[in-house]
């Protein structure tokens, strides 16, 4: 079983929907999760930073932390084809120093 | 956010000889920074970490004398694919980590492509 899961997709939507990407884990010891954005041939973009479980928002972004179902989601309301990229999940171990990725949500916004 | 440059985006190179890339963290200090390889479609693959002023810390089937890394200051790392050949085609992406924090930014990347 991977550390982080999450669904490689492809997930297509159009102009204007709510986008629901989500990730699992399996290590208790995350403590920080990310949200990265990569367009095709680019590095990864920070998008959103949170440390503890809840909400935090920013823009047409929320992240969501839930710790004790192991469970991590990215909200993107009005969604515009710009968004259109992979967006990955990476959380960071204490225990190893490394931030660990989920495999990436292939996202595509359709006029 | 912090910025992240890398260069080459792009190179070029025959089989046999050496590519280095740069990774330059431009507006913050970073004691720590991290080397990943992304094939078409897949999600990062970590190579090694490299603290500055010691020797990176490679991950397991990474070969150190191929993919050689240098953390000389706060600021620069770099990765030198030695004896490149086909094989190593690949995009290179290099990230660095806030001294203070645990956010990670990321380069540009560099897409490799050996003949």
């Amino acid at each position: 079983q991977k550390e982080v899961e999450q669904d490689p997709g492809p997930l297509s939507v159009p102009e204007g929907a709510i986008v629901s990407l989500n990730c699992t884990y399996s290590n208790s010891a995350f403590q920080y999760f990310m949200w990265y954005r990569q367009y095709s041939r680019k590095g990864p973009e920070l998008l959103m930073y949170t440390y503890s479980s809840g909400n935090k928002e920013d823009g047409r972004f929320t992240a969501q932390v839930d710790k004790s179902s192991k469970y991590i989601s990215l909200f993107i309301r009005d969604s515009q084809p710009s968004d259109s990229a992979t967006y990955l999940c990476a959380m960071w171990s204490g225990n190893t120093g490394k931030l660990i990725f989920g495999q990436g949500t292939t996202l595509q916004v359709k006029p | 956010g912090a910025v992240v440059s890398q260069h080459p985006s792009w190179v070029i190179c025959k089989s046999g000889t050496s590519v280095k890339i740069e990774c330059r963290s431009l507006d913050f200090q970073a004691t720590t920074m991290f080397w990943y390889r992304q094939f078409p479609k897949q999600s990062l693959m970590l190579m090694a970490t490299s603290n500055e002023g010691s020797k990176a810390t490679y991950e397991q089937g990474v070969e150190k004398d191929k993919f050689l890394i240098n953390h000389a200051s706060l600021t620069l790392s770099t990765l030198t694919v030695t004896s490149a050949h086909p094989e190593d085609s690949s995009f290179y992406i290099c990230s660095a980590r806030e001294t203070v924090g645990e956010k990670l930014f990321f380069g540009s990347g560099t897409q490799l492509s050996v003949l």
